[in-house]
């Protein structure tokens, strides 16, 4: 069975950083590309970006909300997906999902970031 | 950006009714859209993806259909755990949209 698990969500203030992770199991992780996704409380889902695998060149895209704030990365002897994230601002409070591929097959439970001071 | 636009974007429903969902993209996306159910409270889950191919356990009441710029999402009979939002995601060019939602209560 598959498994994406998410975690180091929590309070942080404006200008501050955290690393979000994505734990995969039961999948092909390395041979996949993994994306990101947001929802503010009481919003829509927002795309955040994705990282191909490593055999197409291991690039990644994001949108324009977070490019240049927010780093994709992967590791695959972990099967583990990462989301860098600076100077953070009170409009990036949401749930932060991953999810296999560019049309999210699977989907993680999320985990929570707050931006406030 | 490909824009997505979703209608209606609330309805009320009653179980045993058929329901259709449109999702429109504001240039062609060929057949690079999926839709996803969420339940109050819960993660969102795939339902369907290249807009007819349904994932793995879900319902056959559940269908997609369309091409190029216009979808639709069709539920054939409304069961009580099929309330809640649904959203289109267009695949076919980054940024890789989601249409804003049509909640089903």
């Amino acid at each position: 069975e598959v498994h994406l698990v998410e975690s180091g969500g929590g309070l942080v203030k404006p200008g501050g950083s955290l690393r979000l992770s994505c734990a995969v199991s039961g999948f092909a992780f390395s041979n996949s590309w993994m994306s990101w996704v947001r929802q503010a409380p009481g919003k829509g889902l927002e795309w955040v970006g994705l990282n191909k695998r490593k055999s197409e060149g291991g690039t990644t895209d994001y949108a324009a909300a977070v490019k240049g704030r927010f780093t994709i990365s992967r590791d695959d002897l972990r099967n583990t997906l990462y989301l860098q994230m600076n100077s953070l601002e009170t409009e990036d409070t949401a749930v932060y999902y991953c999810g296999t591929g560019a049309a999210f097959d699977l989907w993680g439970r999320g985990t929570m970031v707050t931006v406030s001071s | 950006d490909v824009q997505m636009t979703q209608s209606p974007s609330s309805l009320s429903a009653s179980v045993g009714d058929r329901l259709t969902i449109t999702c429109r993209a504001s240039q062609g996306i060929r057949n690079r859209l999926a839709w996803f159910q969420q339940r109050p409270g819960k993660a969102p889950k795939s339902l369907i993806n290249n807009a007819s191919t349904l994932q793995s356990g879900v319902p056959s009441r559940f269908s997609g259909s369309g091409s190029g710029t216009d979808f639709t999402l069709t539920i054939s009979s409304l069961q009580p755990e099929d309330f809640g939002t649904y959203y289109c995601q267009q695949y076919e060019s980054s940024p890789f949209t989601f249409g804003p939602g049509t909640k089903v209560d």
